[in-house]
Formats: structure tokens, C-alpha cells, sequence
């Protein structure tokens, strides 16, 4: 059953803690994404990755850090230098076939502070 | 980037029709139409693309004028389930990439009994 698979559902993070929330698919997808939602909101973009072993800044990096050392993972950590990090993360990954590209999204992460 | 507004919100009852009107004034020419469903805590859903006049699929049709400033995502009888924020984007992601769209507040659909 391919899809995206974000782990866990709920994360609670202490005052000066890094977490990170995982993102897999098994779509054979090259490009990934993260996004942050708050209540009420629309989707804001915070890294995307469009090949293994590179990855870009979106609008809102400040504060988080991703890696992308297999096609399949695309984790992403929170780091104590995010003085807001309560919010719905979405990771999502994109086909590239010419006139029909989608975006996959996962089921999301709830991350609160404690 | 082509800038989108949408109605904040709207209200439906079971078995209508339900029309939601997305507004692009500056839409390129290679930008497709792109709307997605999204229910509470989960992930946006992809629903319909377009590029110019009609296109249906099993779920919904999209209806794009011939200027293109403008395209209407259209929900045959809605039922209880179709209450959901829908997102209407416009770009190229198959040149730019998906990174360069925009997801706005969306329109926030409610459908009642």
C-alpha cells in the first residue's frame, strides 16, 4: 500500500528540547516537503528537498533543520531555537510526470509544547 | 506568483450542488489550476487540475473561463462528508516546482443536514 507515513501522530517538546518527526514514503517520489500549518490557517512552507542529498529553505526555516540522506526519508527537526513550535506539521512528496504533478500529503504531526 | 482569493466560507445542505469561486487575476501561461480537500487533522487531499475550459473526474468538475482569471470548483449533491476546507492553487509545478505554491486560508465548506 504505497503512501506517506508521518510518525509519531502527537509529540509534546520541552522547553530547550530538539525533537524530530519522521516523514517515509514509498512512492518513488524525488521531491519532498514539509509544511507547517497553525489553527485556522492555510499550509507554509519550511523545507523542500527535490533530489537525495539536497534540500532548500522555504518560507519559514528559521528555527528547524532536515536532512535528506535516502529517498525515502525526509526527517524534520524542531530545535529549541523555534520559540513556537506548536502546530500541525504536514510532509507531503510530488510526482514530476509533465501536466498532471500532485502533491501526497501524509496524515500530519501535532507538536505542542509541554 | 499568481495570487488566489477565495470565499472564506460557505454553507450547503445535503444533495445540493455546491459552486466555490477561486479568483487569480495574474495567472500565468503555464499555470495549471489546482484545488485540494483537507479535513481536520489530516493532509490536504488532491481533488481536480485544470488548465482551460472543463474538466470532470469522479468526485468533481472545474470550470475555467476563457481569460482563466478565474476557475469555479463544482461538488455534485454534496453529502455530510464534503465538509472540509477546499484549496484552490494556481502554478506551475512542473517547471518551478511545487515549493513555489501557495496554500491560502482556503474555503472553509460546511454542509448540513
Amino acid at each position: 500500500d504505497g503512501g506517506i507515513t508521518q510518525s509519531p501522530k502527537y509529540l509534546f517538546r520541552k522547553e530547550g528540547q530538539n525533537v524530530t518527526l519522521s516523514c517515509e514514503q514509498n512512492l518513488n517520489h524525488d521531491a519532498m516537503y514539509w509544511y507547517r500549518q497553525d489553527p485556522g490557517q492555510g499550509l507554509r512552507l519550511i523545507y523542500y528537498s527535490q533530489i537525495v542529498n539536497d534540500f532548500q529553505k522555504g518560507d519559514i526555516a528559521e528555527g528547524y533543520s532536515v536532512s535528506r540522506e535516502k529517498k525515502e526519508s525526509f526527517p524534520l527537526t524542531v530545535t529549541s531555537a523555534q520559540k513556537n513550535p506548536t502546530a500541525f506539521y504536514l510532509c507531503a512528496s510530488s510526482t514530476r510526470t509533465t501536466g498532471n504533478e500532485k502533491l501526497f500529503f501524509g496524515s500530519g504531526t501535532q507538536l505542542s509544547v509541554l | 506568483l499568481a495570487k488566489t482569493t477565495q470565499p472564506i466560507s460557505m454553507d450547503s445542505y445535503e444533495g445540493q450542488e455546491v459552486n466555490i469561486t477561486c479568483s487569480h487575476n495574474n495567472i500565468a501561461t503555464n499555470d495549471y489550476i489546482t484545488w485540494y480537500q483537507q479535513f481536520p487533522s489530516q493532509g490536504p487531499r488532491f481533488i481536480i487540475q485544470g488548465y482551460k475550459t472543463k474538466v470532470t473526474n469522479e468526485v468533481a468538475s472545474l470550470f475555467i473561463p476563457a481569460d482563466r482569471k478565474s476557475s469555479t470548483l463544482s461538488l455534485p449533491r454534496v453529502s455530510l462528508s464534503d465538509t472540509a476546507v477546499y484549496y484552490c492553487l494556481v502554478g506551475d509545478p512542473g517547471n518551478t516546482g511545487f515549493q513555489k505554491l501557495v496554500f491560502g486560508t482556503g474555503t472553509r465548506l460546511l454542509v448540513s443536514p
